[in-house]
């Protein structure tokens, strides 16, 4: 069974400081992996995704996350943080078509970005 | 449409009765899901459609869940005598094929059982 572990419930930065945001998964074969945001009474949005190919991936807002497949790893970093960047994050997996294709989530992690 | 629409945004009901959520994906879309969310936490599986197979199911918590995909495209969830325990959030999503392709969700239906 596929899995995904977010260890930080909250992590707090303060504004201008990097933020990592932590992921680590579990599935059967080559990952497909994601970033959601979820902004306060507002729904999931996609950040990025990682397919194939360059283990650093950017999207949207400036985020960019670093696939690591020795420690089965999908970190999520800003270089600079805003505080409107204050929000709830979800890691997500999905396991190849053979696998069955199911996209799980980790338990999210909410971002508290301090003026 | 330009998103996923979901109805009705809100839905309080008595404890018992059966409730009917409707989901709306994105034109093309093959493949569906639909998670719960409540207050704000994790997001839990219930269902998968992909295409004309199988719907994957594994994640409904009780036989008082079921949910149909009619025609390839709208999906409704069905929850039957419900209880206080069903009050949450209920998140739909589509995605084009169900391989690499990103998901996009619609914004929920907040149900309150009373």
């Amino acid at each position: 069974a596929q899995s995904v572990a977010q260890p930080e419930d909250q992590v707090n930065v303060a504004e201008g400081n990097p933020l990592t945001v932590k992921c680590t998964y579990s599935v059967s074969g080559n990952p497909y992996l994601f970033w959601y945001v979820q902004y306060p009474n507002r729904g999931l949005q996609f950040l990025l995704k990682y397919i194939t190919g360059d283990n650093l991936v950017k999207g949207s807002y400036g985020f960019e996350a670093e696939f690591n497949k020795s420690q089965t790893s999908f970190h999520l970093k800003k270089p600079s943080a805003l505080v409107s960047d204050s929000a709830l994050y979800f890691c997500a997996v999905r396991a190849t078509k053979a696998a069955g294709n199911k996209l799980t989530f980790g338990g999210g992690t909410r971002v508290l970005v301090k003026p | 449409g330009a998103g996923v629409s979901q109805s009705p945004s809100n839905k309080v009901t008595e404890k018992g009765k059966d409730v009917e959520l409707r989901c709306d994906p994105i034109s093309g879309h093959t493949a569906l899901y639909w998670y719960r969310q409540s207050l704000g936490q994790g997001l839990e599986f219930l269902i998968y459609f992909q295409g004309n197979s199988a719907p994957d199911k594994s994640g409904l918590p009780s036989d008082r869940f079921s949910a149909e995909r009619t025609g390839g495209s709208v999906s409704t969830l069905t929850i039957q005598r419900t209880q206080q325990e069903d009050s949450a959030v209920y998140l739909c999503a589509s995605s084009l094929d169900g391989s690499n392709t990103e998901a996009f969700f619609g914004q929920g239906t907040r149900l309150t059982v009373v």
